[in-house]
């Protein structure tokens, strides 16, 4: 089956810590993009890539760092810089030719 | 900055009843608008998506308006049923294909049987 995958759903830190979470696809899409959302807000983006080995921060990419390998891949790392990390994270691709962009399940991050 | 709304946090309707969700947006060089449903705890569905040289689409049970005049969209439900209780989001585009998507903060359809 294609499509993305985000690993893991539900992940658990302790304050001070970095965590790397895991977004692939295999839609062969160009573009990958990592967004935020918060309890009854819609999504904000942190970071996106349109190929590999470039990306660009989003709205608030602060505490927040990316990496672009891989096509297929665009891992997220929430450092300990990031003040309020607790969030629901979800990664999406799309082809560079179109605005329609396709989600993965998500990961839900809590940090205590 | 300017970004994607939508009128009304909830709406509430009964199984079988027609649904409307709004949504505004401000940016008048947006040329695509998307809607998705997200069910609790998973990721955004793509439902229809519409381009701003067009003023409806139609898809199954689910129709997009565009109304560029007052920068205003739309996504009509017909025959609600209880599975289509999600969050729904407007998103639009104002760049070119492979950059975000700006979202808006969702409307939380409830179907009541």
């Amino acid at each position: 089956d294609g499509g993305i995958t985000q690993s893991p759903k539900y992940l658990f830190r302790k304050e001070g810590q970095n965590v790397t979470l895991s977004c692939e696809q295999n839609l062969n899409h160009d573009a990958m993009y990592w967004y935020r959302q918060d309890p009854g807000q819609g999504l904000r983006l942190i970071y996106y890539s349109q190929i590999v080995n470039d990306f660009q921060k989003g709205d608030i990419a602060e505490g927040y760092s990316v990496s672009r390998e891989k096509k297929e891949s665009f891992p997220l790392t929430v450092t300990s810089a990031q003040k309020n990390p607790t969030a629901f994270y979800l990664c999406a691709s799309s082809f560079l030719t179109s605005s329609e962009q396709y989600f993965g399940p998500g990961t839900r991050l809590t940090v205590t | 900055g300017e970004s994607v709304g939508l009128h009304l946090p909830t709406l509430s309707v009964q199984e079988g009843d027609n649904s409307i969700i709004n949504c505004a947006y401000s940016n008048s060089a947006s040329d695509y608008f998307i809607w998705y449903k997200q069910e609790s705890g998973k990721g955004p569905q793509f439902i229809i998506d519409i381009r701003s040289n067009m003023d409806k689409r139609q898809g199954q049970r689910v129709t997009v308006l565009l109304n560029k005049t007052v920068k205003h969209l739309s996504l009509q439900i017909a025959a609600t049923q209880p599975g289509d209780s999600a969050v729904y989001f407007c998103a639009e585009n104002i760049g070119q294909a492979g950059t975000a998507l700006i979202f808006g903060k969702g409307t939380t359809l409830s179907v009541s049987s």
